[in-house]
Protein backbone atom coordinates (compact mmCIF):
# COMPACT_ATOMS: atom_id res chain seq x y z
CA UNK A 1 0.00 0.00 0.00
CA UNK A 2 0.91 3.78 -0.18
CA UNK A 3 3.12 5.21 2.66
CA UNK A 4 1.84 7.58 5.00
CA UNK A 5 4.89 8.16 6.84
CA UNK A 6 8.46 8.18 6.50
CA UNK A 7 8.91 4.66 6.35
CA UNK A 8 7.87 2.58 3.33
CA UNK A 9 5.36 -0.28 3.60
CA UNK A 10 7.04 -3.15 3.40
CA UNK A 11 6.10 -6.80 1.85
CA UNK A 12 7.81 -9.92 2.60
CA UNK A 13 6.89 -12.98 0.61
CA UNK A 14 8.54 -16.37 0.52
CA UNK A 15 10.20 -17.32 -2.28
CA UNK A 16 7.85 -18.98 -5.09
CA UNK A 17 5.20 -17.64 -3.71
CA UNK A 18 2.74 -14.91 -5.28
CA UNK A 19 3.06 -11.26 -4.26
CA UNK A 20 0.37 -8.95 -3.92
CA UNK A 21 1.43 -4.90 -4.09
CA UNK A 22 -1.17 -2.46 -3.55
CA UNK A 23 -1.49 1.07 -4.92
CA UNK A 24 -4.60 3.86 -4.02
CA UNK A 25 -4.58 6.39 -6.69
CA UNK A 26 -5.70 9.92 -6.40
CA UNK A 27 -7.09 11.38 -9.52
CA UNK A 28 -10.31 10.05 -11.01
CA UNK A 29 -9.61 11.54 -14.11
CA UNK A 30 -6.45 9.75 -14.56
CA UNK A 31 -6.35 7.35 -18.28
CA UNK A 32 -3.03 5.78 -17.67
CA UNK A 33 -1.41 4.09 -14.72
CA UNK A 34 2.47 2.13 -14.62
CA UNK A 35 4.33 0.21 -12.25
CA UNK A 36 7.59 0.87 -11.77
CA UNK A 37 10.46 -1.63 -10.18
CA UNK A 38 13.47 -0.04 -8.30
CA UNK A 39 16.30 -1.34 -7.13
CA UNK A 40 18.70 -0.19 -4.74
CA UNK A 41 20.81 2.28 -6.23
CA UNK A 42 19.09 1.87 -9.77
CA UNK A 43 16.74 4.35 -11.32
CA UNK A 44 12.95 2.84 -11.08
CA UNK A 45 12.27 0.47 -14.43
CA UNK A 46 8.99 -0.20 -16.10
CA UNK A 47 7.57 -3.18 -15.25
CA UNK A 48 3.79 -3.32 -16.81
CA UNK A 49 1.14 -0.10 -18.04
CA UNK A 50 -2.65 -0.07 -18.24
CA UNK A 51 -5.07 2.51 -19.54
CA UNK A 52 -8.65 2.99 -17.79
CA UNK A 53 -10.72 1.45 -20.02
CA UNK A 54 -8.84 -2.11 -18.97
CA UNK A 55 -9.39 -3.73 -15.47
CA UNK A 56 -6.58 -6.41 -15.86
CA UNK A 57 -3.50 -6.85 -18.13
CA UNK A 58 -1.24 -9.51 -17.74
CA UNK A 59 2.51 -9.75 -18.64
CA UNK A 60 5.43 -11.84 -17.75
CA UNK A 61 4.85 -13.40 -14.38
CA UNK A 62 3.01 -10.18 -13.95
CA UNK A 63 -0.35 -9.19 -13.57
CA UNK A 64 -2.07 -5.72 -12.72
CA UNK A 65 -5.44 -5.05 -11.97
CA UNK A 66 -7.58 -1.88 -11.79
CA UNK A 67 -10.20 -0.77 -9.65
CA UNK A 68 -12.11 2.24 -11.10
CA UNK A 69 -14.68 2.23 -8.52
CA UNK A 70 -12.41 2.64 -5.64
CA UNK A 71 -9.72 4.22 -7.27
CA UNK A 72 -7.63 1.09 -6.67
CA UNK A 73 -4.47 -0.76 -8.28
CA UNK A 74 -2.47 -3.97 -7.83
CA UNK A 75 0.54 -5.45 -9.02
CA UNK A 76 0.50 -9.64 -8.70
CA UNK A 77 3.74 -10.90 -8.87
CA UNK A 78 3.49 -14.96 -9.46
CA UNK A 79 6.05 -17.30 -8.51
CA UNK A 80 8.53 -14.52 -6.91
CA UNK A 81 12.30 -15.06 -6.72
CA UNK A 82 15.06 -13.30 -5.10
CA UNK A 83 15.75 -10.92 -8.09
CA UNK A 84 12.60 -9.46 -7.52
CA UNK A 85 13.21 -7.93 -3.98
CA UNK A 86 12.96 -3.90 -4.86
CA UNK A 87 10.71 -1.19 -4.32
CA UNK A 88 7.77 -1.01 -6.06
CA UNK A 89 5.86 2.31 -7.60
CA UNK A 90 2.65 3.26 -9.36
CA UNK A 91 2.21 6.07 -11.23
CA UNK A 92 -0.91 7.65 -12.82
CA UNK A 93 -0.93 10.14 -15.99
CA UNK A 94 -2.19 13.38 -15.33
CA UNK A 95 -2.52 15.46 -18.79
CA UNK A 96 -0.75 18.79 -17.74
CA UNK A 97 -2.95 20.88 -20.37
CA UNK A 98 0.75 21.38 -22.66
CA UNK A 99 0.91 17.84 -23.59
CA UNK A 100 3.70 16.90 -21.50
CA UNK A 101 1.57 13.93 -20.01
CA UNK A 102 2.79 14.20 -16.56
CA UNK A 103 3.04 11.31 -14.01
CA UNK A 104 2.44 11.58 -10.20
CA UNK A 105 4.10 8.83 -8.83
CA UNK A 106 3.20 6.82 -5.58
CA UNK A 107 5.50 6.58 -2.38
CA UNK A 108 6.23 3.21 -3.21
CA UNK A 109 6.50 -0.47 -1.83
CA UNK A 110 9.28 -2.44 -0.95
CA UNK A 111 8.96 -6.41 -1.23
CA UNK A 112 11.48 -8.48 0.35
CA UNK A 113 11.65 -11.95 -1.03
CA UNK A 114 12.65 -14.49 1.33
CA UNK A 115 15.43 -17.46 0.03
CA UNK B 1 18.77 2.81 -18.09
CA UNK B 2 17.98 3.52 -22.06
CA UNK B 3 20.29 6.01 -23.31
CA UNK B 4 19.93 7.57 -20.17
CA UNK B 5 23.71 9.66 -18.62
CA UNK B 6 23.53 12.02 -15.66
CA UNK B 7 26.83 13.94 -14.21
CA UNK B 8 28.22 13.39 -11.91
CA UNK B 9 26.99 10.64 -10.00
CA UNK B 10 27.85 11.63 -6.47
CA UNK B 11 28.13 15.34 -5.43
CA UNK B 12 28.65 16.94 -1.90
CA UNK B 13 28.78 21.11 -1.78
CA UNK B 14 27.81 23.59 0.45
CA UNK B 15 25.15 25.48 1.67
CA UNK B 16 24.94 28.34 -0.77
CA UNK B 17 27.18 26.58 -3.28
CA UNK B 18 25.76 27.08 -7.34
CA UNK B 19 25.35 23.48 -8.57
CA UNK B 20 24.45 21.87 -12.21
CA UNK B 21 23.13 18.29 -12.42
CA UNK B 22 23.46 17.52 -16.40
CA UNK B 23 20.95 14.41 -17.89
CA UNK B 24 21.97 13.23 -21.49
CA UNK B 25 20.23 11.41 -23.23
CA UNK B 26 20.88 9.06 -27.03
CA UNK B 27 17.12 8.48 -27.66
CA UNK B 28 16.59 11.59 -29.80
CA UNK B 29 12.97 12.32 -26.79
CA UNK B 30 11.49 15.12 -27.15
CA UNK B 31 10.22 15.06 -22.98
CA UNK B 32 12.74 15.32 -20.23
CA UNK B 33 11.83 15.45 -16.84
CA UNK B 34 13.73 15.88 -13.46
CA UNK B 35 12.77 14.59 -10.52
CA UNK B 36 14.05 14.70 -6.89
CA UNK B 37 13.43 11.23 -4.35
CA UNK B 38 13.34 11.47 -0.82
CA UNK B 39 12.12 9.13 1.93
CA UNK B 40 8.46 9.65 2.60
CA UNK B 41 8.21 11.57 -0.41
CA UNK B 42 8.30 9.45 -3.56
CA UNK B 43 9.24 10.75 -6.85
CA UNK B 44 8.32 14.51 -7.31
CA UNK B 45 8.60 16.68 -10.56
CA UNK B 46 10.99 19.87 -10.40
CA UNK B 47 10.87 20.81 -14.08
CA UNK B 48 10.41 18.96 -17.39
CA UNK B 49 10.68 20.09 -21.00
CA UNK B 50 8.70 19.00 -24.35
CA UNK B 51 11.40 20.58 -26.52
CA UNK B 52 14.24 22.27 -27.08
CA UNK B 53 14.31 25.70 -25.02
CA UNK B 54 10.64 24.57 -23.71
CA UNK B 55 10.48 23.82 -20.01
CA UNK B 56 7.67 24.02 -17.17
CA UNK B 57 7.80 24.27 -13.53
CA UNK B 58 6.61 20.95 -11.66
CA UNK B 59 5.15 20.23 -7.83
CA UNK B 60 8.90 20.97 -6.23
CA UNK B 61 10.59 23.99 -8.51
CA UNK B 62 11.61 26.43 -6.07
CA UNK B 63 15.14 26.93 -5.66
CA UNK B 64 15.60 24.92 -9.00
CA UNK B 65 16.00 26.18 -13.02
CA UNK B 66 16.39 24.31 -15.97
CA UNK B 67 17.27 24.57 -19.28
CA UNK B 68 17.76 22.62 -22.58
CA UNK B 69 19.88 23.88 -25.37
CA UNK B 70 20.01 20.78 -27.78
CA UNK B 71 17.07 18.18 -27.25
CA UNK B 72 19.92 15.55 -25.78
CA UNK B 73 20.71 17.54 -22.97
CA UNK B 74 18.35 19.10 -19.61
CA UNK B 75 20.40 21.13 -17.13
CA UNK B 76 19.24 21.12 -13.34
CA UNK B 77 20.89 23.75 -11.93
CA UNK B 78 20.87 24.89 -8.25
CA UNK B 79 21.37 28.46 -7.62
CA UNK B 80 22.61 28.27 -4.06
CA UNK B 81 22.05 25.26 -2.51
CA UNK B 82 20.57 24.61 0.61
CA UNK B 83 20.23 21.63 3.19
CA UNK B 84 16.67 20.88 2.00
CA UNK B 85 17.69 20.18 -1.55
CA UNK B 86 20.06 17.21 -0.38
CA UNK B 87 18.45 13.96 -2.76
CA UNK B 88 18.68 11.60 -5.30
CA UNK B 89 17.94 13.34 -8.31
CA UNK B 90 16.46 11.27 -11.14
CA UNK B 91 16.43 12.68 -14.78
CA UNK B 92 13.77 10.64 -17.01
CA UNK B 93 12.98 11.23 -20.66
CA UNK B 94 9.33 9.68 -22.83
CA UNK B 95 8.05 10.37 -26.23
CA UNK B 96 4.80 9.63 -25.97
CA UNK B 97 4.11 7.71 -28.80
CA UNK B 98 0.98 4.98 -27.56
CA UNK B 99 2.95 5.35 -24.43
CA UNK B 100 3.17 7.59 -21.43
CA UNK B 101 6.10 4.87 -19.87
CA UNK B 102 9.09 7.31 -18.78
CA UNK B 103 12.50 5.97 -18.83
CA UNK B 104 14.85 6.77 -15.89
CA UNK B 105 18.47 7.37 -15.56
CA UNK B 106 20.73 6.28 -12.57
CA UNK B 107 20.20 9.06 -10.57
CA UNK B 108 23.04 11.41 -9.10
CA UNK B 109 23.17 11.39 -5.22
CA UNK B 110 23.43 14.80 -4.04
CA UNK B 111 24.40 16.14 -0.18
CA UNK B 112 24.58 19.85 0.85
CA UNK B 113 26.33 20.35 3.67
Amino acid sequence: GESVGLHLPTLSVQEGDNSIINCAYSNSASDYFIWYKQESGKGPQFIIDIRSNMDKRQGQRVTVLLNKTVKHLSLQIAATQPGDSAVYFCAENRDSGAGSYQLTFGKGTKLSVIP
Amino acid sequence: DAGITQSPRHKVTETGTPVTLRCHQTENHRYMYWYRQDPGHGLRLIHYSYGVKDTDKGEVSDGYSVSRSKTEDFLLTLESATSSQTSVYFCAISELVGTYEQYFGPGTRLTVT
